[in-house]
């Protein structure tokens, strides 16, 4: 069946480095989304990409879509202790179904 | 602020117990879902409703069952669960059950099988 893989699993970052994680899709993807999630807390929805070879900025995050639809990445340039979470990866899975990667967690030491 | 809201935010119970989740969004959205959240499978779809018709149903065992009596709330019935399925419970929605909407998740419910 469909895969959505996440790499890496964990990166532990000093305060002020950048920070990348990878999505990679076993299909080609109409769309992917990026969600983060606080220690603690619940999923939430960061950006939906749409187009072939789309990059999207928020602030200090950037989001690319790959040209195949099959991969994505999310970028943090100088992270900060509030980036730290988990980072998910999604797309649609044919029918209802939305499927999610294992996710990245983001340590940022201060 | 989540426009999802979930009851309770914490449960323990026994193997023999019977309890309920509940979960109610106030998005106006025509999808609810279920996901499944522990350490082995990050993110685990278990149901899926839409316009209260439940479309999926992803092999989840009969010991968890799920109610949907109107395109706002949601249940999840528990009973005779075993420790293994101690994880956080998601309720989450979307505007469409189509695969690929965003997905407005709620708190959690954090369950203890004991």
């Amino acid at each position: 069946g469909q895969q959505v893989m996440q790499i890496p699993q964990y990166q532990h970052v000093q305060e002020g480095e950048d920070f990348t994680t990878y999505c990679n899709s076993s299909t080609t993807l109409s769309n992917i989304q990026w969600y983060k999630q606080r220690p603690g807390g619940h999923p939430v929805f960061l950006i939906q990409l749409v187009k072939s070879g789309e990059v999207k900025k928020q602030k200090r995050l950037t989001f690319q879509f790959g040209e195949a639809k099959k991969n994505s990445s999310l970028h943090i340039t100088a992270t900060q202790t509030t980036d730290v979470g988990t980072y998910f990866c999604a797309g649609p899975s044919g029918g209802f179904k939305t499927i999610f990667g294992a996710g990245t967690r983001l340590f940022v030491k201060a | 602020e989540t426009g999802v809201t979930q009851t309770p935010r914490h449960l323990v119970m026994g193997m023999t117990n019977k309890k309920s989740l509940k979960c109610e969004q106030h998005l106006g959205h025509n999808a609810m879902y279920w996901y499944k959240q522990s350490a082995k499978k990050p993110l685990e779809l278990m149901f899926v409703y839409s316009l209260e018709e439940r479309v999926e149903n992803n092999s989840v065992p009969s010991r968890f069952s799920p109610e949907c009596p109107n395109s706002s709330h949601l249940f999840l019935h528990l009973h005779t669960l075993q420790p293994e399925d101690s994880a956080l419970y998601l309720c989450a929605s979307s505007p469409s059950g189509s695969g690929g909407n965003t997905i407005y998740f709620g708190e959690g419910s954090w369950l203890t099988v004991v």
